[in-house]
């Protein structure tokens, strides 16, 4: 079985411009997790996906983040304008929709470095 | 909101004897589940062993196990025989049971070495 994808693996950016993460989750699982790890730090939820609706974004920057999940699979996370404290690793994360399954599967994240 | 604190950020063992990684978390909820992953650096995020705040027995994994103390809201890690390839970050979990998004509140995490 195939791990959840994510990409690009690295990324350097200058402040105030934009970037996209894709997200490829493991066939078949219904919920959709970005994580923020910013260094020294534990992972912080930015936003989750069941199917392809938003079930929580409450921490999400809306002012210049944004996700969307088209048909309930892939996900892209977007930065814009990006900052420097935005410099983290981003974690894509899938699980299945069964109740009490409690596994959550994570990519191998973005590393994100805004200059 | 819940909580999870990690007060060791760093840790040290040698190889084949035991280390023990503390958490505490803060929850007012009486059902939830408990976690421990390990980060190695190539960032991958493994689950090692979860637990059930439910169930009074503690989880074991091999050679990894937990000494889950509900009432102090305790959640500690204990690593037997540790091997060079334990070397990695840990971070400590929260999920509600409650909750339908169940995304997971981590710790700060605690960076195990491990020495031959």
């Amino acid at each position: 079985e195939a791990g959840v994808a994510q990409s690009p693996r690295y990324k350097i950016i200058e402040k105030r411009q934009s970037v996209a993460f894709w997200c490829n989750p493991i066939s078949g699982h219904a919920t959709l997790y970005w994580y923020q790890q910013i260094l020294g730090q534990g992972p912080k939820l930015l936003i989750q996906f069941q199917n392809n609706g938003v079930v929580d974004d409450s921490q999400l920057p809306k002012d210049r983040f944004s996700a969307e999940r088209l048909k309930g699979v892939d996900s892209t996370l977007k930065i814009q304008p990006a900052k420097l404290e935005d410099s983290a690793v981003y974690l894509c994360a899938s699980r299945p929709l069964t109740v009490n399954f409690y596994e959550q599967y994570f990519g191998p994240g973005t590393r994100l470095t805004v200059t | 909101a819940q909580t999870v604190t990690q007060s060791q950020p760093e840790m040290s063992v040698q190889e084949a004897e035991t280390v023990t990684l503390s958490c505490t978390y803060d929850t007012s909820e009486s059902d939830y589940y408990l976690f421990w992953y390990k980060q190695p650096p190539s960032r991958q995020m493994i689950l090692v062993i979860r637990q059930e705040a439910y169930k009074q027995q503690n989880a074991t994994e091999n050679r990894f196990s937990v000494n889950f103390q509900k009432a102090a809201k305790s959640f500690s890690l204990k690593i037997s025989d540790s091997q060079l390839g334990d070397a990695a970050m840990y971070f400590c979990a929260y999920r509600r049971l409650s909750n339908s998004g169940y995304a997971l509140n981590f710790g700060k995490g605690t960076s195990l070495l491990v020495t031959p």
